[in-house]
């Protein structure tokens, strides 16, 4: 069974620096997708970023980028330019491209706080 | 325009109760599922239906009963509530089974307090 894991429950940044959050994951499929969702006090769960297995070149979208490290399973989220919005749960994400309907499974979580 | 919409937003209710949580999707998504969201954050996976047809159901109390109608609507009925069934339950749906990279579109959830 496929597991996400992510290492740092709590991390800080401050206001306009760059912060990396950590995502390794176990599967012995090759074929997936994985996802970074942000949840912020609300309780929303909002898709940052996703990432295609097969593709060799890091998602970006904005001030969010991916370090997609196929062979050491990582999946690592880089934020640029931290605003104060970007204080929130971020969650590492796993599907299987390879099963049928198959689930999303989640990691723990990290928490983010920014500071002004 | 909202597009997965799940109620109530904040569910309060005393042990040995049943309640029904509702959640709706106006994306015309294939799939529907509901997660579990516990003290820790912690999401889990309870139940997962494409088409109206069960395909995922994790270890989960069997007083807990999904019901889908159609596509667009799917409904969670928790029986002889307790008090660990204190949790976020959060509604999602997606595009298809998986064979795409669609992710998944989530409701704003509701908290359950069981007292």
């Amino acid at each position: 069974a496929q597991t996400v894991t992510q290492s740092q429950p709590e991390m800080s940044v401050q206001e306009a620096e760059t912060v990396t959050l950590s995502c390794t994951y176990d599967t012995s499929e090759s074929d997936y997708y994985l996802f970074w969702y942000k949840q912020p006090p609300s309780r929303q769960m909002i898709l940052v970023i996703r990432q295609e297995a097969y593709k060799q070149q890091n998602a970006t979208e904005n001030r969010f980028s991916v370090n997609f490290q196929k062979a050491a399973k990582s999946f690592s989220l880089k934020i640029s330019d931290s605003q104060l919005g970007d204080a929130a749960m971020y969650f590492c994400a796993y599907r299987s491209a390879e099963t049928s309907y198959d689930k999303v499974i989640f990691g723990p979580g990290t928490s983010l706080s920014v500071i002004p | 325009d909202t597009a997965v919409s799940q109620t109530p937003k904040y569910l309060v209710t005393q042990m040995g109760n049943d309640k029904s949580i509702k959640c709706e999707q106006n994306l015309g998504h294939d799939t529907m599922y509901w997660y579990k969201q516990d003290s820790k954050k912690f999401l889990k996976i309870m139940f997962s239906y494409n088409n109206k047809e069960l395909i995922i159901n994790e270890t989960v109390p069997n007083r807990f009963s999904p019901k889908s109608p159609d596509k667009a609507h799917l409904n969670l009925h928790i029986n002889s509530l307790e008090l660990g069934d204190s949790a976020v339950y959060f509604c999602a749906s997606s595009q298809d089974g998986g064979i795409t990279n669609s992710p998944l579109h989530f409701g704003n959830g509701t908290r359950l307090t069981v007292t």
